[in-house]
């Protein structure tokens, strides 16, 4: 299994473009989530998912749109890139074992620039 | 809403000292707590979990942390600091419908050799 993968592992972006995250896992996980980090916050949520066609919003959204028409892939999309959201991008997934709390596995993340 | 205050965004330790990297958590139902490690320029990775099972948890590393209802604390320790440990570390909180964690601030461990 090769677990989450992101790509790309780094971009720069000039003010207003636009570019999507891509996130893949192999484990056929139900959940997937979308955090970004940023120096001294820790991890902030952007989106979820709990399943193929479902999504909802985290704690920060604004700016940030996703989809989810597979189990295996969850794209983050940034149509209108601003300063503020130079960071770095993780994802994550797990199982989503009913009454568990399973393990959350995460990529090893994209730093994006915004300039 | 479920919340997690990390003390002190940096700890230093000497090598073979105990390590103990404070957190308490706020949440009106019983939570589900988790710590987590990062090394440089990767991805977050598990240490270990309470879910209100025991509350003494033991996760990898030699790591270990303690659920303390009273002083609503979730604090982890190790024995003896290698200097493999350095690292940042970060505590987070779910209730147990599990959908979202919350992450605290990250603490940032360094061993002196």
């Amino acid at each position: 299994n090769a677990g989450v993968t992101q790509t790309p592992k780094f971009r720069i972006l000039k003010i207003g473009q636009s570019m999507t995250l891509q996130c893949t896992q192999d484990m056929n996980h139900n959940y997937m989530y979308w955090y970004r980090q940023d120096p001294g916050m820790g991890l902030k949520l952007i989106y979820y998912s709990v399943g193929a066609g479902i999504t909802d919003k985290g704690e920060v959204p604004n700016g940030y749109n996703v989809s989810r028409s597979t189990t295996e892939d969850f794209p983050l999309r940034l149509e209108l890139a601003a300063p503020s959201q130079t960071s770095v991008y993780f994802c994550a997934s797990r199982p989503g074992t009913s009454g568990v709390a399973d393990t959350q596995y995460f990529g090893p993340g994209t730093r994006l620039t915004v300039l | 809403a479920q919340s997690v205050t990390q003390l002190g965004s940096h700890v230093s330790v000497s090598e073979g000292a105990l390590v103990l990297l404070r957190c308490n958590y706020s949440s009106s139902v019983p939570p589900y707590l988790f710590w987590y490690v990062q090394y440089p320029n990767q991805g977050l990775q598990l240490l270990l979990k309470y879910t209100s099972a025991a509350t003494l948890v033991k996760g990898i590393n030699g790591f270990e942390a303690e659920f303390k209802k009273s002083e609503t604390s979730f604090h982890l320790t190790k024995p003896s600091a290698h200097m493999s440990d350095a690292a940042e570390y970060f505590c987070a909180v779910s209730d147990q419908g599990y959908q979202k964690v919350t992450f605290g601030t990250g603490t940032k461990l360094q061993v002196i050799p």
